[in-house]
């Protein structure tokens, strides 16, 4: 069981927004900065938000980051059969000592 | 263009020790701001950090570890190859999964997974 708590998968139609949350602890998520990664199928993962709310050049504004004490989200607005993928979050764990992972959400465009 | 590309042996018996060796090519393992990392996939697990070593400047080597595999893990550099490798020990079914190493870099306020190996599958089995 993973650390951070994601839903096994959200959908929506074309053009439609999705929302993913993450939510863990003061220990992670409420003290912390925020990493999303995009995994497509049959790849590896791929950063696609860092800082909670920043995009690295090339990620479309489309991805949107936020967070709000132990939960943090990612927005997909816009949505294209092109990101069907599994969504990580990501952060350190000041308890652990140690990155920890959410246990990914399925992206699926109707 | 940096790259990297994992390899060792795809089957290794319990008990036994998995080995893994990432080559950096494009860029050197020593130049900029990096940790080097491992992450492994299981279908079960999903994401999980092993581990990463620091190969820059007089902290070079550092170790930091996953406390529930600290025990068994050890990671190194060979900076004349470009390489970093991945020792687990003592192995079990629950040690099959898809291992990536990948290169964390400093983005603003924290650390990174920025670049990513294909990944290389590791099963467990007699």
């Amino acid at each position: 069981q993973s650390v951070l708590t994601q839903p096994p998968s959200v959908s929506a139609a074309p053009g439609q927004k999705v929302s993913i949350s993450c939510s863990g602890s003061s220990s992670n998520i409420a003290n912390n900065y925020i990493g999303w990664y995009q995994q497509l199928p049959g790849t590896a993962p791929k950063l696609l938000i860092y800082d909670t709310n920043k995009r690295p050049s090339g990620i479309p504004d489309r991805f949107s980051g936020s967070k709000s004490g132990t939960t943090a989200t990612l927005g997909i607005t816009g949505l294209q059969t092109g990101d069907e993928a599994d969504y990580y979050c990501e952060t350190w764990d000041s308890s652990l000592g140690a990155w920890v992972f959410g246990g990914g959400t399925k992206v699926t465009v109707l | 263009q940096v790259q990297l590309q994992e390899s060792g042996p795809g089957l290794v018996k319990p008990s036994q020790t998995l080995s893994l060796t990432c080559t950096v090519s494009g860029g050197s393992i020593s130049s900029g701001n990096h940790y080097w990392t491992w992450i492994r996939q299981s279908a079960g697990m999903g994401l999980e950090w092993i581990g990463r070593i620091y190969a820059s400047g007089s902290t070079s080597g550092r170790t930091d570890y996953h406390p529930s595999l600290k025990s068994r893990v050890a990671m190194s550099l060979d900076t004349s190859k470009n390489q970093f490798t991945l020792s687990l020990t003592s192995v079990t079914a629950t040690d099959t999964a898809i291992y990536y190493c990948a290169r964390a870099g400093n983005w603003g306020r924290e650390w990174y997974l920025d670049l990513w190996g294909r990944g290389t599958l590791v099963s467990v089995s007699s």
